[in-house]
């Protein structure tokens, strides 16, 4: 009983480096988000995918890239990682935007 | 004033105690409502959605007050694994539906 699955768990990285987030949900959901969450500033949205081949930009999009490869797959993508970029962060899906979320287990990113 | 607000707390209880959180939010044509529960450090898990109608899950009571603009948790006879960071979503009309979430009120339920 996956749910959303997200790799890594953990990453450091140095400034400048690329990489990127994978996430997978065996849900058969629509929709597809990514967060990230910082101390004291909740859960904020970096981008989205509403459904299948459609990507838009959340609140905080500056920095990354989104690849909603599949249903069940939607990657994001670091391309010059910068120390502000340290955070948990957290993917999620649903059946459609209005409703209820699941969120993976988090990667906790840090940029050196 | 910000789309979504919540007291951060923390709320400090003892076990036992009844405790409510409001949620305020600034768009009216907010169309859905829920309670999410987070973890130091977990992923957040949905606690509950809200209905106009209110409802309600054993010890826990959601309901909306579209005049007002604010939603409420009321949680009964508090546990210590109570003890977490309550954290309101409402999604918007618009076109785009986007998820907007709360920045939480933690609780802590003491002995």
């Amino acid at each position: 009983n996956a749910g959303v699955t997200q790799t890594p768990k953990f990453q450091v990285l140095k400034t400048g480096q690329s990489m990127t987030l994978q996430c997978a949900q065996d849900m058969n959901h629509n929709s597809m988000y990514w967060y990230r969450q910082d101390p004291g500033m909740g859960l904020r949205l970096i981008y989205y995918s509403a459904s299948e081949g459609t990507t838009d930009k959340g609140e905080v999009p500056n920095g990354y890239n989104v690849s909603r490869l599949n249903k069940r797959e939607f990657s994001l993508r670091l391309e010059s990682a910068a120390p502000s970029q340290t955070s948990v962060y957290f993917c999620a899906s649903s059946e459609a935007p209005v409703q209820p979320q699941h969120f993976g287990d988090g990667t906790r990113l840090s940029i050196l | 004033r910000k789309e979504v607000e919540q007291d951060p707390g923390p709320f400090n209880v003892p076990e036992g105690a009844t405790v409510a959180f409001n949620c305020t939010y600034s768009n009216s044509a907010s169309q859905s409502f829920f309670w999410y529960r987070q973890d130091c450090r977990k992923e957040p898990k949905l606690l509950m959605s809200v209905y106009s109608s209110g409802n309600e899950d054993g010890r826990f009571t959601a309901q909306l007050n579209r005049a007002s603009q604010y939603i409420s948790l009321l949680i009964r006879d508090s546990k210590l694994s109570d003890s977490a960071t309550y954290l309101c979503v409402l999604s918007s009309s618009g076109g785009s539906y986007i998820p907007t979430f709360g920045r939480g009120t933690s609780l802590i339920v003491h002995p």
